[in-house]
């Protein structure tokens, strides 16, 4: 089955730390995408990730691809209360016509 | 503001009914997505439209229905509904069919059903 799979499902965290998403991925692409969503609004889009080994930053997100491992992750340094929103990951899949397939999101709640 | 247009933003109608959402995409952008994220669920993808052509359908109820029209606003079709079909129901457009591309997200119709 394809599947794209996030963890942790729900993150609360002080403000100031730091930590990770995992997005784990089981059909073959090289494309990944992260997507932001506050409660109750819109998706917008955060990182586009297109080959092995890159990596995009931005502010205190920063986010990689290892397409061998079929993994990505979504590093929050320092978090600030601002950050608390729904975090999706998404997959090109190349073997359904670049259909994307997404993650369950992670919801992360930063306290002041 | 995105550049994706959905109305309306709020409907509340009864079991049984009929209501068809609206959206229009970013300019320039050919395809359209439709999904439904039901309260703390995740996105479900319905169907998508590539300039007017069905390209791709996900999990979509066969009480649902879609359409793209020549100038690539969309419709959804929702009938006969049921109290589970509340939700909130996004567009997206991207300005390809497939490929690395970008979804551009509307602001979501949020739909009730007493």
């Amino acid at each position: 089955e394809l599947k794209v799979e996030q963890n942790p499902l729900f993150l609360s965290m002080q403000e100031g730390k730091n930590y990770t998403i995992y997005c784990n991925y089981s059909t073959t692409s090289d494309r990944l995408y992260w997507y932001r969503q506050d409660p109750g609004k819109s998706l917008e889009s955060l990182f586009v990730l297109l080959s092995n080994g890159a990596v995009k930053q931005e502010g205190r997100l920063m986010a990689s691809l290892d397409t061998k491992a079929r993994l990505s992750t979504l590093h929050i340094t320092a978090a600030v209360h601002d950050l608390s929103a729904t975090y999706f990951c998404a997959v090109d899949n190349m073997d359904s016509n670049y259909q994307l397939i997404w993650g369950a999101g992670t919801k992360l709640i930063i306290k002041p | 503001d995105s550049g994706v247009t959905q109305t309306p933003k709020h409907l509340i109608t009864a079991t049984g009914q009929r209501v068809t959402l609206r959206c229009s995409p970013r300019s320039g952008d050919l395809s359209v997505y439709w999904y439904q994220q039901s309260l703390d669920q995740g996105l479900q993808f319905l169907i998508q439209y590539y300039n007017g052509e069905e390209r791709a359908k996900g999990n979509i109820l066969e009480r649902f229905s879609a359409q793209q029209f020549p100038d690539l606003h969309s419709e959804l079709n929702l009938s006969s509904l049921e109290l589970g079909d509340s939700a909130l129901y996004f567009c997206a457009s991207s300005l390809m069919g497939s490929g690395a591309n970008v979804l551009t997200f509307g602001a979501g119709s949020r739909l009730t059903v007493l």
